[in-house]
């Protein structure tokens, strides 16, 4: 079965920043892969995903994954951070086939705290 | 263009009781997923239906039923809830499953109280 694994549960940068959130999963082919943010009683919103072609993929609010399949991990990073982006983030993976994304198995998350 | 819309926001139920969850996806979409999500985990995916028709089933009880209605829209119920029932509970949709440029969009969810 299928399973993605988010190591950290909670982490503090400062603003400004750099920021990696790591990411593995447990899948026999070609993975589906996305990350979403949750801010406080919001939903998911997805910030980018991984079908295939580029292993680099570039995503809204200036955060970019990188796919290496050789570590079966899809990290989350953003170059510099900004105060809000303290939010919670999941890395998920498509449990269906031909990328049907309703049916992702995420991770339990990690919360992202920001200082000044 | 509204987002998907779900109701209640907030409900209190008590053990026992049955309760429906309700999801209007947004205009256009016609695949629409429930997923659960009990505090300090990542959400797990209970249905999904597309075109009235189930199409996806989560490891969860059959306690646990869902839904489409013509116009898309549509309603999870839950019977006999259990403390463990507790937990936000959000409504994603999409045009249609099995693209890869098919984007998911969530609501803000349900949340259930089970007292």
């Amino acid at each position: 079965a299928q399973s993605v694994t988010q190591p950290d549960i909670h982490i503090t940068v400062s603003e400004g920043a750099s920021l990696e959130l790591r990411c593995n999963y447990s899948y026999g082919a070609t993975p589906y892969l996305f990350w979403y943010v949750q801010s406080p009683g919001q939903g998911l919103q997805l910030l980018l995903k991984y079908f295939s072609g580029d292993t680099l993929v570039q995503g809204i609010k200036g955060f970019e994954a990188e796919f290496k399949r050789s570590q079966s991990s899809f990290n989350l990073r953003k170059p510099s951070v900004h105060w809000s982006d303290a939010a919670e983030y999941f890395c998920a993976v498509d449990e269906g086939s031909g990328g049907s994304q309703g049916n992702l198995i995420f991770g339990k998350g990690t919360k992202l705290s920001v200082k000044p | 263009d509204a987002g998907v819309t779900q109701s209640p926001t907030h409900l209190i139920k008590t053990r026992g009781q049955h309760v429906t969850l309700r999801c209007s996806p947004i205009s256009g979409h016609k695949s629409v997923s429930w997923y659960q999500q009990v505090l300090g985990q990542g959400p797990q995916f209970i249905f999904q239906y597309y075109e009235k028709e189930e199409r996806g089933r989560g490891n969860f009880p059959d306690r646990f039923s869902a839904r489409q209605f013509p116009n898309y829209s549509s309603e999870l119920n839950v019977n006999a809830l259990l403390l463990g029932d507790s937990a936000l509970y959000l409504c994603a949709s999409s045009r249609s499953p099995g693209s890869t440029n098919e984007k998911l969009f969530f609501g803000s969810g349900t949340q259930l109280s089970v007292l």
